[in-house]
């Protein structure tokens, strides 16, 4: 299994101001993902973050709104940019090795935009 | 294009009694893996049980046990024996390609689970 630490675990921001959630993970992991989960919604997959190169967007996420680096394989962030009251959600960070039959998740950053 | 639905946008079970929690999917790969979480109010996700297309077994985990009809494109959650700590909310989820590298989860939109005393 893997230990995923998520942070901040929540947070209360402005409108129009940027939060950078970090995902690190207790050792080296193939893939991470980042998700979303708007209020009493599923989870929606945002993006793919791949180590050393630019992360891979699902449909209806763009870089310039979610920003994700991944400088290595225990490590990623997402910026959520620009945020506005709509953008209040749980984001959650998921991590997976290849042929591993679960997928692990981060605590999950419960973000409120006021 | 795969998908995932759960028509049970809530359930009630008296304490210490069997609940299951309904799942089909849609996909047209033949190496794909099913999974069941749990999220209780504190928004993390609990990975409860996994069954891979391939298996002949349905799996099972403590008091989850998951009910793989492949023909009909289903899997249920059982969860026998319930108790309070069980009330939340529950996913079905899945993943194709599952023995090449495949990743990519996508979610149902859950099930919530009420416990009664």
């Amino acid at each position: 299994s893997a230990v995923i630490s998520q942070k901040p675990s929540r947070d209360i921001c402005q409108r129009g101001t940027s939060l950078t959630i970090q995902c690190q993970v207790d050792s080296q992991v193939t893939m991470m993902f980042w998700y979303r989960q708007q209020p009493g919604q599923s989870l929606t997959l945002i993006a793919t973050a791949n180590q050393g190169s630019e992360a891979t967007y699902e449909s209806g996420f763009v870089i310039d709104k979610f920003p994700i680096s991944r400088p290595n394989l225990t490590f990623s962030t997402l910026t959520v940019s620009n945020m506005s009251p709509e953008d209040s959600s749980i984001y959650l960070c998921s991590v997976g090795r290849v042929m591993n039959t679960e997928a692990f998740f981060g605590q999950g950053t419960r973000l409120t935009v006021v | 294009a795969q998908k995932i639905t759960q028509t049970q946008p809530g359930m009630f079970v008296q304490e210490k009694e069997a609940v299951t929690l309904d799942c089909t999917y849609d996909t047209s790969d033949q190496s794909y893996g099913l999974f069941w979480y749990k999220q209780p109010s504190s928004g993390e996700m609990i990975f409860l049980i996994y069954q891979g297309s391939y298996d002949e077994q349905n799996a099972t985990e403590g008091r989850y046990s998951l009910n793989f009809q492949k023909a009909r494109k289903s899997a249920n959650l059982v969860i026998s024996a319930s108790q309070l700590g069980d009330s939340a909310m529950y996913f079905c989820a899945m993943r194709e390609g599952i023995n090449t590298g495949g990743f990519k989860t996508i979610f149902g939109a859950g099930t919530r689970l009420f416990v009664k005393a």
